[in-house]
């Protein structure tokens, strides 16, 4: 199983600023199968990032991925009031499919 | 529009069992490999199952292997998750959740675009 660890647990930034979160894998993610998602309270998560760098639909472009082999990174060029979440990385390449523990961004 | 609808939750008493069901619609449901992810209170997400378009292929995580089944119904858009022998450490808001495209022979092809809202499964005695 591949272990994913998300750093830091929590950021506090102010809008405008940028965000930089971090996901670490155990081994290698097969062919950069590698999401991430955003989740606000009481909503389900919503996909933001695919094969490691790809914009889902309807995914505003201050949201980006870049990363390879172990070390995958979502940034968020300025943050807007409606970014502050819970973030989650996920590997999708091999199964069990595990998830990050989580990012919390929040308002500084 | 894509919908994902689950029920079947509840409270349960701990080694008993519960049925849930995710009803889809607005897209072609056998065409796409589908999935549950659950949620305790206060944590983070965690994949429990997925299977194949075709129900070829069928994964579970650890901690569920042995004790859920996963299943579909092409014919009735559904997907279900068996859940036997509960445990307190099962209790959570269970997801459905579909591939993002279509014709994944396995469970591990495409990352998850749309999921339901979720039904909550508390296990207590």
């Amino acid at each position: 199983e591949i272990v994913l660890t998300q750093s830091p647990a929590t950021l506090s930034l102010s809008p405008g600023e940028r965000a930089t979160l971090s996901c670490g894998a155990s081994q290698s993610v097969s062919s950069s199968y590698l999401a991430w998602y955003q989740q606000k309270p009481g909503l389900a998560p919503r996909l933001l990032i695919y094969d490691a760098s790809s914009r889902a639909t309807g995914i505003p472009d201050r949201f980006s991925g870049s990363g390879s082999g172990t070390d995958f990174t979502l940034t968020i060029s300025r943050l807007e009031p409606e970014d502050f979440a819970v973030y989650y990385c996920q590997q999708y390449g091999s199964s069990p499919r595990t998830f990050g523990q989580g990012t919390k961004v929040e308002i500084k | 529009e894509v919908q994902l609808v689950e029920s079947g939750g509840g409270l349960v008493q701990p080694g008993r069992s519960l049925r849930l069901s995710c009803a889809a619609s607005g897209f072609t449901f056998d065409d796409y490999a589908m999935h549950w992810v659950r949620q305790a209170p206060g944590k983070g997400l965690e994949w429990v199952s997925g299977i194949s378009w075709n129900s070829g292929s069928i994964g579970y995580a650890d901690s569920v292997k042995g004790r859920f089944t996963i299943s579909r119904d092409n014919a009735k858009n559904s997907l279900y998750l068996q859940m036997n022998s509960l445990r307190a450490e099962d209790t959570a808001l269970y997801y459905c959740a579909k591939d993002m495209d279509y014709g994944c022979s396995s469970t591990s092809c495409y990352p998850l675009d749309y999921w339901g809202q979720g039904t909550l499964v508390t296990v207590s005695s």
